[in-house]
């Protein structure tokens, strides 16, 4: 398994804000992903992160809205712009431990409510 | 694209008792992940197990048990002799085997009444 930790665990912000989410990882991995869980509903991969590269988005998620960084082999950011009500959300980031394995595991999330 | 239908949206269940999860799912890959994860009320999601899509036996570890069927696209996992403590979220997940792309369920809620 691998030890994840996400800051912040919950906050509370304002529309038009933006939140920074950090996610950290206790070794060094390849891929981190990034989901988000709209209450109430399933996980959507938001996009895969990997070092040295610009991120990978799905259908319906674009860099301007959620950029991410990936500055070293432990450590992502996940930025939620110019915020409304709907992206009122839990955000969490996941690893693949061990490589190759497929096997996903998954920090605290961060609850994000957006008024 | 994958798709996966977790056809049962909420089961209560007294404690003691056994709880089958159902999981549908529709993919073009030949070769793919299976997965149930687990989502306490705590929030944190919560790895169960991990199938891949050339092994079809059924194996059972604790309390846990699952059934794949891959000529039905079927993946149900099973809790025997449900505790409280099982009360959770759980949701089914394919991946593509080179892809790590996991595609979530819509979640089944177990709630385990004492």
């Amino acid at each position: 398994s691998a030890v994840i930790s996400q800051k912040p665990s919950r906050d509370i912000c304002q529309r038009g804000t933006s939140l920074t989410i950090q996610c950290q990882v206790d070794s060094q991995v390849t891929m981190m992903f990034w989901y988000r869980q709209q209450p109430g509903q399933s996980l959507t991969l938001i996009a895969t992160a990997n070092q040295g590269s610009e991120a990978t988005y799905e259908s319906g998620f674009v860099i301007d809205k959620f950029p991410i960084s990936r500055p070293n082999l432990t450590f992502s950011t996940l930025t939620v712009s110019n915020m409304s009500p709907e992206d009122s959300s839990i955000y969490l980031c996941s690893v693949e431990r061990p490589l190759g394995s497929g096997e996903q595991y998954f920090g605290p999330g961060t609850r994000l409510t957006v008024t | 694209a994958q798709k996966v239908t977790q056809a049962q949206t909420e089961i209560s269940v007294v404690e003691k008792e056994d709880v089958t999860l159902d999981c549908v799912y529709e993919t073009r890959d030949t070769t793919y992940y299976l997965f149930w994860y687990k989502q306490p009320p705590s929030g944190e999601l919560v790895f169960l197990i991990r199938r891949n899509s050339f092994d079809e036996q059924n194996e059972i570890s604790g309390r846990y048990s699952w059934n794949f069927q891959k000529s039905t696209s079927s993946f149900n996992f099973t809790i025997t002799a449900s505790q409280v403590v099982d009360s959770a979220v759980y949701f089914c997940a394919p991946d593509k085997a080179a892809g790590n792309k996991l595609t979530f369920g819509g979640g089944t809620r177990v709630l385990v009444k004492p």
